[in-house]
């Protein structure tokens, strides 16, 4: 079955320090795929966006993502993080190579800023 | 470029009551989604228009649920009877074309009591 899987539930991070937050999916063939990032009380936000080409993909924040195929992922990084990147992030996937367009989502990484 | 709307932010209502959120999209987008996110999950689609078609509504439970979008632009979602566990955020989103980015309005935070 087709599916998006974001492993980690919560990550803490100090302010300053990198982070890492997973994406796996399980689709027939390599799908279109999206990181959003959501405050609360708001709605998402996209972060940045892979269709083809460069593996690495810079986004917006200061976020960056890179897919590799061979597992299946589209982890999203950032260097350094910020006391305001504490959020919800979420991960998703459009089918491509079919007429299903639709647009779905991982469980979601809540992410702590600490000072 | 104006966003996303919806109306209204809030909403309290007793159960069994209906109750409607509406939807302006980005001009010019053809493609409009209405998800529904419970607390602490991700966003779950209920449908999805191309224009005014509705495309997939396959996981829109149509027993109480309708939705419409007149003349490809706005739309609405209507809750008829509402009922607790309808309660949660109920998410807009447009996009240009289907499998392009979706920019999503602030949502709409039912609590149904």
């Amino acid at each position: 079955a087709q599916s998006v899987t974001q492993p980690d539930i919560h990550i803490t991070v100090s302010e300053g320090a990198s982070l890492e937050l997973r994406c796996n999916y399980s689709y027939g063939a390599t799908p279109y795929l999206f990181w959003y990032v959501q405050s609360p009380g708001q709605g998402l936000q996209l972060l940045l966006k892979y269709f083809s080409g460069d593996t690495l993909v810079q986004g917006i924040k200061g976020f960056e993502a890179e897919f590799k195929r061979s597992q299946s992922s589209f982890n999203l990084r950032k260097p350094s993080v910020h006391w305001s990147d504490a959020a919800e992030y979420f991960c998703a996937v459009v089918p491509s190579g079919t007429n299903d367009y639709k647009l779905s989502f991982g469980a979601g990484t809540t992410v702590t800023v600490r000072a | 470029e104006a966003g996303v709307v919806q109306s209204p932010r809030y909403k309290i209502i007793e159960k069994k009551q209906p109750v409607a959120f509406w939807c302006n999209p980005i001009s010019g987008h053809n493609t409009l989604y209405w998800y529904l996110q419970n607390l602490g999950q991700g966003p779950e689609l209920l449908i999805r228009y191309e224009n005014e078609e509705a495309v997939d509504d396959s996981q829109l439970p149509k027993d109480r649920f309708s939705a419409e979008r007149l003349k490809g632009v706005d739309s609405t979602l209507k809750i008829q009877p509402a009922e607790l566990g309808d309660s949660a955020v109920y998410l807009c989103a447009s996009s240009l074309l289907p499998a392009t980015e979706a920019f999503f309005g602030q949502g709409t935070r039912l609590t149904v009591v």
